[in-house]
Order: C-alpha cells, then sequence, then structure tokens
C-alpha cells in the first residue's frame, strides 16, 4: 500500500541552524501539506502547496519557513534560522484531490531544537 | 471560523468495554468532520469521514462515529474495546477554502486499554 515516507525520523539542531524536512507524498498525488504537533499541543496546520506553489499558509509559516517541491518525488519545508519554539513534530501529508478527500500522513520528523 | 473540541485528553476503558471518544465542532457552513488515529511512533491513520449523505459512517476496525448538527457532535465509537486501540484519536474539521483544503484538530484523546 503507498505510503507518505519522511526523512529523518528525528532531528537535533543548534537554535539558528537551518533545517530541511524531507517528505515523499504518494506518488500520483497533486496535494501536498505541512502540519506540526508541539509537544502536548494540537496538530496545526502550517502549509498546503499545489502546482509548485503555496496555495495557503497559516501565521505559523513566517518568513523563515519555505517549501519546495524540488523534483518529481520530494516536498522538503525549510526552517532558515531555527528558534527554540521551533521544536515539534512536523507531519508531512499529502492527497489526491484538494477537497474533501482524504489526506495521507506521514509518520513524522521531530525536531528538536537546543 | 472552524474549531474541534475534544472533551477529555485520557480515557480509560476496559478491554471489552464500550469505547466513546467526545467530539464537538465549530463550523459557520456544513462541515466535514474527519476522525485519524496515531499509533506510537506512526503517522496519523484515517479512521473514517463524514461529508455528506449517511450521518452514520462506520470506519476501519469497528468505529464508527454518528453527525448530529442538533448537537455539533462527532462522537466516537466501539461497542468493544481491544487491547490494540491503545492510540491517540484525533478529531478534525475540514476547512475549505478556495478549493483547497486544510484540516483543523482537536488536542486529541489517548485511549488506554487495560486487560
Amino acid at each position: 500500500e503507498p505510503e507518505v515516507t519522511q526523512t529523518p525520523s528525528h532531528q537535533v539542531t543548534q537554535m539558528g541552524q537551518e533545517v530541511i524536512l524531507r517528505c515523499v507524498p504518494i506518488s500520483n498525488h497533486l496535494y501536498f501539506y505541512w502540519y506540526r504537533q508541539i509537544l502536548g499541543q494540537k496538530v496545526e496546520f502550517l502549509v498546503s502547496f499545489y502546482n509548485n506553489e503555496i496555495s495557503e499558509k497559516s501565521e505559523i509559516f513566517d518568513d523563515q519557513f519555505s517549501v519546495e517541491r524540488p523534483d518529481g518525488s520530494n516536498f522538503t519545508l525549510k526552517i532558515r534560522s531555527t528558534k527554540l519554539e521551533d521544536s515539534a513534530m512536523y507531519f508531512c501529508a499529502s492527497s489526491a484531490e484538494g477537497s474533501y478527500n482524504e489526506q495521507f500522513f506521514g509518520p513524522g520528523t521531530r525536531l528538536t531544537v537546543l | 471560523a472552524q474549531s474541534v473540541t475534544q472533551l477529555g485528553s485520557h480515557v480509560s476503558v476496559s478491554e471489552g468495554a464500550l469505547v466513546l471518544l467526545r467530539c464537538n465542532y465549530s463550523s459557520s457552513v456544513p462541515p466535514y468532520l474527519f476522525w485519524y488515529v496515531q499509533y506510537p511512533n506512526q503517522g496519523l491513520q484515517l479512521l473514517l469521514k463524514y461529508t455528506t449523505g449517511a450521518t452514520l459512517v462506520k470506519g476501519i476496525n469497528g468505529f464508527e462515529a454518528e453527525f448530529k448538527k442538533s448537537e455539533t457532535s462527532f462522537h466516537l465509537t466501539k461497542p468493544s474495546a481491544h487491547m490494540s486501540d491503545a492510540a491517540e484519536y484525533f478529531c478534525a474539521v475540514s476547512v475549505v477554502n478556495t478549493g483547497f483544503q486544510k484540516l483543523v484538530f482537536g488536542t486529541g484523546t489517548r485511549l488506554l486499554v487495560s486487560p
């Protein structure tokens, strides 16, 4: 069964460093998403991406964040200069259609900023 | 704005007992509602969803949920809990803006199942 994969499973970085979280969505999906979950809090929407551009972003997704689909398979989330409060589990998701269809989630990357 | 409230961060049941996980939503438009499950060290897996039509929806692993507009609720139930049901459960509402969907999640409920 096709699945969304994410690497690495755990990333530890120093404050101020850049990190890139990688995702491989399901191959025939066209819509891509990033969510995050700070420990003990709810899962929050960060950004959606379609046709090589951002379709919507939340207020969390400031200038320090960027997304890219560098090739036909990967979907990346970059944080330019990490802050302590960026420590969270980051989930990638993809869906075949944008509206009303199931989003398939990856296992997440736990980011720890020291 | 759409939102979801899950009552109870932890629910404990005995194996074989009824499982009831509560979810109430707030939405200015007819909602699309989802329940996701997260097993340890895994991603979020869709249990079931309500879009339109029948208000009682059946999902995987014997779970079902009923959409009650009058109560703005979408509670998740299972008649008989299994040890393997122990996991975190998230209720979510879909927000559609210009054709693109995002999910707004509740805070989650951890289901504990004892022998």
